[in-house]
């Protein structure tokens, strides 16, 4: 079965350092995956996907993230954060039947000043 | 072009009623996914209408039931409520298989006294 992991529950960092966040995946085949973020009672905003092809794909907002096929691995980074960064950030996997996303728990940036 | 609405926003209920959730989905999109967000937790994937038909269905029993009509807009039901179905309720919209980008509403919560 599919499945996400995001071992961080939350992560502070300071304003202008660099930020990686992790995510694990488990699926069969090639995934779709994607990273989302969630401003407080807000919905969820996708950030950047990889569907195949280059394994660095750039995304909104100065993010980035890289698949790591013999890790099962989708790392979000960030060079530098900046104060309006501070959200929750969603790791997630799409099934290639087309039919449902799934989501990790979730990883909560936090940014000092 | 307007994105994914929802309503209402927010809802109080108490144990055994039942509620009716609303979702539009954004311009030029067939398919409608809803997930349950309950605090401090990632979205659960409940189900997914494409074509007005249930499409695939999460891990979430009989009680949690929906439609989607002709103009692709959705509604999501839940009868005899439960305190464990307080959670953010976020309904995503997509443009059908292969699975893109969900775009999603800005939920609607609620909460069962």
């Amino acid at each position: 079965a599919q499945s996400v992991t995001q071992p961080d529950i939350h992560i502070t960092v300071s304003e202008g350092a660099s930020l990686e966040l992790r995510c694990n995946y488990s699926y069969g085949a090639t995934p779709y995956l994607f990273w989302y973020v969630q401003s407080p009672g807000q919905g969820l905003q996708l950030l950047l996907k990889y569907f195949s092809g280059d394994t660095l794909v750039q995304g909104i907002k100065g993010f980035e993230a890289e698949f790591k096929r013999s890790q099962s691995s989708f790392n979000l980074r960030k060079p530098s954060v900046h104060w309006s960064d501070a959200a929750e950030y969603f790791c997630a996997v799409g099934d290639t039947g087309g039919f449902k996303t799934i989501f990790g728990a979730g990883t909560r940036l936090f940014v000092k000043a | 072009d307007a994105g994914v609405t929802q309503s209402p926003t927010h809802l109080i209920k108490t144990r055994g009623q039942q509620v009716t959730l609303r979702c539009s989905p954004k311009s030029g999109h067939d398919t409608v996914s809803w997930y349950q967000q309950a605090l401090g937790q990632g979205p659960q994937f409940i189900f997914q209408y494409y074509e007005e038909e249930e499409r695939q269905r999460g891990n979430f029993p009989d009680r949690f039931s929906g439609h989607q009509f002709p103009n692709y807009s959705s509604e999501l039901n839940v009868n005899a409520l439960l305190l464990g179905d307080s959670a953010l309720y976020l309904c995503a919209s997509s443009t059908g298989p292969p699975l893109g980008e969900l775009f999603f509403g800005e939920g609607s919560r609620l909460t069962v006294l």
